[in-house]
């Protein structure tokens, strides 16, 4: 099956610092990724849709200036998050989706848990 | 818009038990509905989905789900639980506008099985 990746799996970073996090999928290409975040104990909440070589979209309430999402190509997206602060850490969860039909499920990467001190 | 209900936080069962893990969505139009599996600290799992067809689904695991359009329900269940199901469940939604719609969650259930 389809995989998705996620580089680094866990983070620990100063407060102010930048982290940048990748969502790479494996085997396949993917026009469209989604970056999802999740706090403890809650459901995942899509943050952006980010679209091979355009901009992403962001949901309401997302800073987009805080979260820089970059699908520079068709099997990497990345997410930065920028002068992170403490409210910052959560569970990060990319999903990638492997082509044009709406009959294909979304392959999700293992997230990447980043903790700001 | 589209959203998603699972009315229980938390779902305990007996070891060799069935298991029902409830979910009800909204959404205009026929429904992609979807059910993962995660692990602690870990992504998501995808257990089955209900495109179109037969509304008894069957996915990984023993797990199977139907569809229910009048109830607007998709309930996941499994026959006889194992105490390796314990995880957290989540039901999602998609509406088949085009490929790239993003998923709507719900919250979650945890599902503990007890030896």
């Amino acid at each position: 099956g389809a995989v998705v990746s996620q580089h680094p799996s866990r983070v620990i970073c100063k407060s102010g610092t930048s982290v940048k996090i990748e969502c790479r999928s494996l085997d396949f290409q993917a026009t469209t990724m989604f970056w999802y975040r999740q706090f403890p104990k809650q459901s995942l909440m899509l943050m952006a849709t980010s679209n091979e070589g355009s901009k992403a979209t962001y949901e309401q309430g997302v800073e987009k200036d805080k979260f820089l999402i970059n699908h520079a190509s068709l099997t990497l997206s990345t997410l930065t998050v920028t002068s992170a602060h403490p409210e910052d850490s959560s569970f990060y969860i990319c999903s990638a989706h492997n082509g044009g039909s709406s009959y294909n499920e979304q392959f999700f990467g293992p997230g990447t848990r980043l903790t700001v001190l | 818009a589209q959203s998603v209900a699972q009315p229980e936080d938390q779902v305990n069962v007996a070891e060799g038990n069935p298991l029902t893990v409830k979910c009800t969505y909204s959404v205009s139009g026929n429904p992609y509905l979807f059910w993962y599996v995660q692990y602690p600290n870990r992504g998501l799992q995808f257990l089955l989905k209900y495109i179109t067809g037969d509304n008894l689904v069957k996915g990984s695991y023993g797990f199977e789900a139907e569809f229910n359009k009048s109830q607007t329900s998709f309930h996941l269940k499994k026959p006889s639980a194992l105490v390796s199901d314990s995880a957290l469940y989540f039901c999602a939604v998609r509406e088949p506008i085009s490929g790239n719609t993003p998923l709507v969650f719900g919250k979650g259930t945890r599902l503990s099985v007890i030896a």
